[in-house]
């Protein structure tokens, strides 16, 4: 079974330039997440969506970054304009549900430097 | 609100050394999860296991065991005789039936000597 793809691998931008990631999702899994992990820290949800509809994004910089999940599939997430407090790791994970049980998987993440 | 904590910040063992990794979590739900990821070198995080807040059943898989015990909201994660390969961040998460999203602790770095 595939895994969760997630492109590009690494990122390298100025400050004030937007940037955009892709995820592509374990087929047939209906929930999708964004995390952003910071050097040395846990990843923190950006947003989580349930196919198509966006279930939580309370945490999600709505004025620099946007995500959207055309189709209930792939998923971009995007930065403008970017800060210097925004290089991270970004996480893509998926999971077959919502339900409280269900594990998730995730990408190897795109690592975003700005400089 | 719920909150998950990993103080050991950096472990370093020598190759067959036993290690425990502690967990402690804080929720006011009644029925939840705990998970415990491991992220190599590679970025990529691995699930590990997955326990219910209804199961204090302590779990054994090779060399890998779990102590969860909801008296001390603590789910400890345990590696009999490690290995180099064991060495990773660990970290531990929790999920509520309010919030679907995992709640991460901010990891353990493992390192095993050879």
């Amino acid at each position: 079974e595939a895994g969760v793809a997630q492109s590009p691998r690494y990122k390298i931008i100025e400050k004030r330039q937007s940037v955009a990631f892709w995820c592509n999702p374990i087929s047939g899994h209906a929930t999708l997440y964004w995390y952003q992990q910071i050097l040395g820290q846990g990843p923190k949800l950006l947003i989580q969506f349930q196919n198509n509809g966006v279930v939580d994004d309370s945490q999600l910089p709505k004025d620099r970054f946007s995500a959207e999940r055309l189709k209930g599939v792939d998923s971009t997430l995007k930065i403008q304009p970017a800060k210097l407090e925004d290089s991270a790791v970004y996480l893509c994970a998926s999971s077959l549900a919502q339900q409280v049980e269900s594990e998730a998987f995730f990408g190897q993440g795109t690592r975003l430097t700005v400089v | 609100a719920q909150k998950v904590t990993q103080a050991q910040t950096e472990i370093s063992v020598v190759e067959k050394e036993d290690v425990t990794l502690d967990c402690v979590y804080e929720t006011r739900d009644t029925t939840y999860y705990l998970f415990w990821y491991k992220q190599p070198p590679s970025g990529e995080l691995v699930f590990l296991i997955r326990r219910n807040s209804f199961d204090e059943q302590n779990e054994i898989s090779g060399r890998y065991s779990w102590n969860f015990q909801k008296s001390t909201s603590s789910f400890n994660f345990t590696i009999t005789a490690s290995q180099v390969v064991d060495s990773a961040v660990y970290f531990c998460a929790l999920r509520n039936t309010g919030r679907r999203a995992l709640t991460f602790g901010s990891g353990t770095r493992l390192q095993v000597q050879p």
